[in-house]
């Protein structure tokens, strides 16, 4: 089976502008959960999506927001960003949930100036 | 919300030592504790997982232990090789079981682990 991809792999962005990454997960895989990696916070966990529904949101304001469509593929939308941003970003898909084996894709690095 | 510490931050070992990474956990009802390994430019990966109905799980060279009690878990590398050198990551999570979904991973700091030759 093919691997997590993401794409982009790179973006540079400018603050106050919007980004939008993509994950498309395992074939068969219905949960899809993203992740922003940073060198001062480490993992965090932002959101799970399974069957087109957010199921689970960690702590980051509503600027983060995501969707799943009906092929599993996901997406997630940063708004307005900051040089905060600035991070690493993960997704990692499973059979059902997150405590089931999750398989990270590369990342997509994102860099806010 | 849950908060996993984890210890030490960095830790140098000589090839075919043993090395230990120790993470403590603050939520008694989290049930699921992952452990993945992030080599430099990588993406993580799982190298073992335990569950809160069992203490200890092998898996060759590997171990990690589970202390319910106290809230803490630990990874356990024996003999270990120059491709050990990573960045290990505890993490913890409540899985609600069969009928239900599970909460998001709450991950420790990382222990970068570098093995002298």
């Amino acid at each position: 089976k093919a691997g997590v991809t993401q794409t982009p792999r790179y973006l540079i962005k400018t603050r106050g502008q919007q980004v939008t990454l993509s994950c498309s997960p395992i074939s068969g895989h219905r949960s899809v959960s993203w992740y922003q990696q940073t060198p001062g916070q480490g993992l965090q966990f932002l959101f799970e999506y399974f069957s087109e529904t957010q199921r689970n949101k960690g702590n980051f304001p509503g600027r983060f927001s995501g969707r799943q469509f009906s092929n599993s593929r996901s997406e997630m939308n940063v708004s307005t960003l900051e040089l905060g941003d600035s991070a690493l970003y993960l997704c990692a898909s499973s059979p059902r949930r997150s405590t089931d084996t999750q398989y990270f894709g590369p990342g997509t690095r994102l860099t806010v100036l | 919300g849950e908060n996993v510490e984890q210890h030490p931050s960095t830790l140098s070992v000589q090839e075919g030592d043993s090395a230990v990474i120790k993470c403590t956990y603050s939520d008694s009802a989290s049930n699921y504790f992952p452990w993945y390994k992030q080599e430099l430019g990588k993406r993580p990966q799982l190298i073992i997982d335990i569950r809160s109905n069992v203490g200890e799980k092998k898996d060759q060279r590997i171990a990690v232990t589970l202390n319910k009690t106290a809230k803490h878990f630990s990874l356990h590398i024996t003999e270990t090789q120059p491709e050990d050198s990573a960045v290990y990551f505890c993490a913890a999570s409540l899985d609600q079981g069969s009928g239900g979904g599970a909460d998001g991973l709450t991950f420790g700091k990382g222990t970068h682990l570098i093995i002298q030759p």
